[in-house]
C-alpha cells in the first residue's frame, strides 16, 4: 500500500527566504506524486505533478519539487517566499489499479507561515 | 471554464436532521470523491465513485450516504447517524484508468451543528 509522510506539520519562514516542505512516500513501484496548496476555506489547488518525464518538476507560483527515488522523497521548494504563499500544503501519491482505478493517498499537510 | 461546484458554501444542521451537500462537475470525469477535513487531520475519504450507479465506501463512511445517478453529480447526505458532522467537506473528481492524472477539487462546504 502507498503512504505519504509530510515531515513537518508547520514551517515558518521570513518573506524573501527559501521555502522547503518535505515529503517522503512509500511505494513498491514508480509512483505518481502531486503537491497541492490550500488557502483558508478553499479547495485544494494543484501546484505540480511528477510524471516520470523529469526528476525536477516546475509548478505554478515559482514552486518546484525534486523526485529522488533513492531517498523516496518529493520535497517542495521555492527560492523566495511571498506573503501570499502562506497556506496549507499537501503531498499526495496516487496508485492506479485495474480493480479500483485511481486511489489517492494524502499526507497530513504542512502549514506554511510567512513572516513579513 | 470547466470545474467543480460545491453548494452551499456554509450549511447548518439541526440535531436529528439529514442534510445534503451538492457536488457538480463539468470536466467529464468518471471518478468523483468526497473527503472530510478536520483541523490538523488532513483529508479523510468518505465515499468515491468510479462510474455512474456505482460507489464504494472510503475510510469513514459511517453516517454518510451518496448517490451517483448522473456522471456530473455526486451528492453527499450527512445523516442523523453521524454524531460529529462539523467539518469542512471537499468534493473532487479525476480521470479513471489513466496514470499520473491529478484530482480536481471544489471549494468546499463547511457544515456546522446548530
Amino acid at each position: 500500500a502507498q503512504s505519504v509522510t509530510q515531515l513537518d506539520s508547520h514551517v515558518s519562514v521570513s518573506e524573501g527566504t527559501p521555502v522547503l516542505l518535505r515529503c517522503n512516500y512509500s511505494s513498491s513501484y514508480s509512483p505518481s506524486l502531486f503537491w497541492y496548496v490550500q488557502h483558508p476555506n478553499k479547495g485544494l489547488q494543484l501546484l505540480l505533478k511528477y510524471t516520470s518525464a523529469a526528476t525536477l518538476v516546475k509548478g505554478i507560483n515559482g514552486f518546484e519539487a525534486e523526485f529522488k527515488k533513492s531517498e523516496t522523497s518529493f520535497h517542495l521548494t521555492k527560492p523566495s517566499a511571498h506573503m501570499s504563499d502562506a497556506a496549507e500544503y499537501f503531498c499526495v501519491v496516487s496508485d492506479l489499479t485495474r480493480d479500483t482505478g485511481n486511489q489517492f493517498y494524502f499526507g497530513t499537510g504542512t502549514s506554511l507561515t510567512v513572516i513579513p | 471554464d470547466g470545474g467543480i461546484t460545491q453548494s452551499p458554501k456554509y450549511l447548518f444542521r439541526k440535531e436529528g436532521q439529514n442534510v445534503t451537500l451538492s457536488c457538480e462537475q463539468n470536466l467529464n470525469h468518471d471518478a468523483m470523491y468526497w473527503y472530510r477535513q478536520d483541523p490538523g487531520q488532513g483529508l479523510r475519504l468518505i465515499y468515491y465513485s468510479q462510474i455512474v450507479n456505482d460507489f464504494q465506501k472510503g475510510d469513514i463512511a459511517e453516517g454518510y450516504s451518496v448517490s451517483r445517478e448522473k456522471k456530473e453529480s455526486f451528492p453527499l447526505t450527512v445523516t442523523s447517524a453521524q454524531k460529529n458532522p462539523t467539518a469542512f467537506y471537499l468534493c473532487a473528481s479525476s480521470i479513471v484508468k489513466v496514470g499520473n492524472q491529478p484530482q480536481h477539487f471544489g471549494d468546499g462546504t463547511r457544515l456546522s451543528i446548530l
